[in-house]
């Protein structure tokens, strides 16, 4: 079974600052996929980013990056010169290949301070 | 991506009565979507997989004649909370994959209040 772990359940960061979300995950399977949602007060998931475990280079989506170490089986979200926008709740999430549900972790809820 | 839609967005139903909640996919047509749901401050948790043309598949602890999923059609699948009770408050959010980039795309979800 996969699960998803983030051990922050609360961030902060300051405007124009960087700050980096924590995810964990564990898969017995070598075909994966991860992502990062971000759920506004809306409570519309928005994707974030997509990594292809398959792929070692970070994706990177202008000012979101991740730290994927696929040995440690961690993948991290940097979110670079923060914006007020960008307070959410964020959640990492893995799937398997095909048309198989996302896992999510619990949650990580960012602040922007302006 | 594909649009999805919802309805209704927020429902209030007094306990004992069953409120249906519809998934849309306005552009794209799903064999498969997820019924996901959402209590207050927590994670979205999957209920069950709506397969189009045949029976859904419940997750551990979700119960199957509780929860009545209907996908008569690649671009509908219904969810009915059947003889609702204030636990079964939440937020109720379906997705479908999107294929070949295997990520999914997530309706607005609805809120249900069960009084």
């Amino acid at each position: 079974a996969q699960t998803v772990t983030q051990s922050q359940p609360e961030m902060s960061v300051q405007e124009a600052e960087t700050v980096t979300l924590s995810c964990t995950y564990d898969t017995s399977e070598s075909d994966y996929y991860l992502f990062w949602y971000k759920q506004p007060p809306s409570r519309q998931m928005i994707l974030v980013i997509r990594q292809e475990a398959y792929k070692q280079q970070n994706a990177t989506e202008n000012r979101f990056s991740v730290n994927f170490q696929k040995a440690a089986k961690s993948f991290s979200l940097k979110i670079s010169d923060s914006q007020l926008g960008d307070a959410a709740m964020y959640f990492c999430a893995s799937k398997n290949s095909g048309n198989t549900p996302l896992v999510f972790g619990k949650g990580t809820r960012l602040s922007v301070i302006a | 991506g594909a649009v999805v839609s919802q309805h209704p967005s927020w429902v209030i139903c007094k306990s004992g009565t069953s409120v249906k909640i519809e998934c849309r996919s306005l552009d794209f047509q799903a064999t498969t979507m997820f019924w996901y749901r959402q209590f207050p401050k927590q994670s979205l948790m999957l209920m069950a997989t709506s397969n189009e043309g045949s029976k859904a598949t419940y997750e551990q602890g979700v119960e199957k004649d509780k929860f009545l999923i209907n996908h008569a059609s690649l671009t509908l699948s219904t969810l009915t909370v059947t003889s609702a009770h204030p636990e079964d408050s939440s937020f109720y959010i379906c997705s479908l994959p999107s294929g070949g980039r295997h990520e999914q795309f997530f309706g607005p979800g609805t809120r249900l209040t069960v009084l």
